[in-house]
């Protein structure tokens, strides 16, 4: 069971936008601007999309947003291409130096 | 270019021991904090354990806490995780990956990730 959560799935058509919901506790997302966010395609490394709730790392697409409301942390990615399908998972900083990560949510492009 | 490359990996049985190893090129290394994530097939990513910069700063997760170590070589610009008492469940591709920083807010970010290790615990 992940500390984070985050639905299993969501999809969307090209040209779309979607979000994809974070859920912590005042523990970790509520806590401290220390959330990031990861694209992952099968059978590859990770790759950081977001920081800090809502900075966009050298060589993220401009198309990725993140933003944090309570407890719960967002990631938006506009414009839907086919190539945004993966797996995305979000991470935050929790209370007693630990990361803690969401159980991952797979984009399906329509 | 920046490189992290993961090795060690292996196939072991449970209860031993195994340690992994991360080089690192391309950037200056002991300015920056490194992690250990795993993910077992098919599954999420986990974090294991973080180090800074300088070592000084060292986290795990309950779940590795007090069988992993986390330990660098600034000057073989390498990382590495000893691991002990292994079980079924640590079964798994281990990353390594560099930090967006060596210390504060940017540590507990992982930003540039290696391809990964194998480790598979099985008897």
């Amino acid at each position: 069971q992940s500390a984070l959560t985050q639905p299993a799935s969501v999809s969307g058509s090209p040209g779309q936008s979607i979000t994809i919901p974070c859920t912590g506790s005042n523990n970790d997302i509520g806590g401290l601007n220390i959330v990031s966010w990861y694209q992952q395609h099968p059978g590859k490394a990770p790759k950081l999309m977001i920081f800090g709730v809502t900075e966009r790392p050298s060589g993220a697409s401009s198309r990725f947003s993140g933003s944090k409301s309570g407890n719960t942390a967002y990631l938006t990615i506009s414009t839907l291409q086919a190539e945004d399908e993966a797996d995305y998972y979000c991470w935050s900083y929790a209370s007693g130096n630990i990361l803690v990560v969401g159980g991952g949510t797979r984009l399906t492009v329509l | 270019q920046v490189q992290v490359v993961e090795s060690g990996g292996a196939l072991v049985q449970p209860g031993q021991s195994l340690r992994l190893s991360c080089a690192a090129s391309g950037f200056t290394f002991s300015d920056y904090g490194f992690h250990w994530v795993r993910q077992a097939p098919g599954k999420g990513l986990e974090w294991m354990t973080l180090i800074s910069y300088n070592g000084r700063e060292r986290y795990y997760a309950d779940s590795v806490k007090g069988r992993f170590t986390i330990s660098r070589d600034n000057s073989e610009k390498s990382l590495y995780l000893q691991m002990h008492s292994l079980r079924a469940e640590d079964t798994a591709v281990y990353y390594c990956a560099r930090a967006l920083g060596g210390s504060g807010s940017y540590l507990w970010a992982p930003l540039d990730w290696g391809q990964g290790t194998m480790v598979t615990v099985s008897s």
